[in-house]
């Protein structure tokens, strides 16, 4: 029973340039959230989306930007990388809205140089 | 601005010893506790959580203490093995509409045999 997958697991982008980070949550989990975690910090929350809506937002700019499809899979897209995007992006799943036990994907590593 | 503050950031203990981390939270809206297991290389993936209606929850080797009054939690390790040598962290998110999870900033823990 495959997890929740995120692709790709590493990008090196240069500053100035813009990413697209996906997301497939568990089979049936139809919440899926979008987390930043700095080296040496905890997940920082950016988004979250429940049947193809924009539930939460985060404190992150403008040039971040989500959507979830039909199938429920995800994209975080980054507009106008800054060195300080550097990060591991998490995704989580949920079943249901508003309900514990998210589930966490293994990430993507991007390093903007 | 840090809604769930976490001791220590690093902790190193000897095989069999009792790991104690510590955390608090201020905002009073939070119901739901949960504690985080962290590998390098790896997402979070859900240790154990509590909700504020019972003051203690445990789980084999690991135990949550919670006390409302005090807005206080802490994880607490038995019989600690070098296999439980990663980050924890803990969160709090209020379970009401969508479940934004606030992070504390992590302890990093080593387990010397």
């Amino acid at each position: 029973d495959a997890g929740v997958t995120q692709s790709p697991t590493h990008l090196i982008k240069t500053r100035g340039q813009h990413v697209t980070l996906r997301c497939s949550p568990i089979s049936g989990h139809k919440s899926v959230s979008w987390y930043q975690q700095v080296l040496g910090q905890g997940p920082q929350f950016i988004f979250q989306y429940y049947e193809k809506e924009e539930r939460g937002r985060g404190n992150f700019p403008d040039r971040f930007s989500a959507r979830q499809f039909p199938n429920y899979s995800s994209e975080l897209n980054v507009n106008a990388l800054l060195l300080g995007d550097s990060a591991l992006y998490l995704c989580a799943s949920s079943a249901v809205q508003g309900k514990d036990g998210y589930t966490f994907g293994s990430g993507t590593r991007l390093t903007v140089v | 601005q840090q809604q769930v503050k976490q001791s220590p950031q690093s902790l190193i203990v000897q095989k069999g010893g009792i790991s104690i981390i510590n955390c608090a939270y201020e905002n009073t809206a939070f119901d739901y506790f949960p504690w985080y297991q962290q590998f390098p290389g790896k997402g979070p993936a859900l240790l154990i959580a509590i909700r504020p209606d019972v003051s203690e929850k445990k789980e084999g080797r690991f135990t949550i203490s919670f006390n409302k009054s005090a807005k206080q939690f802490s994880l607490h390790i038995m019989d600690s093995q070098p296999g439980d040598s990663a980050t924890y962290f803990c969160a709090a998110a209020n379970s009401g509409g969508y479940q934004k999870v606030t992070f504390g900033i992590g302890t990093k823990l080593q387990v010397i045999p």
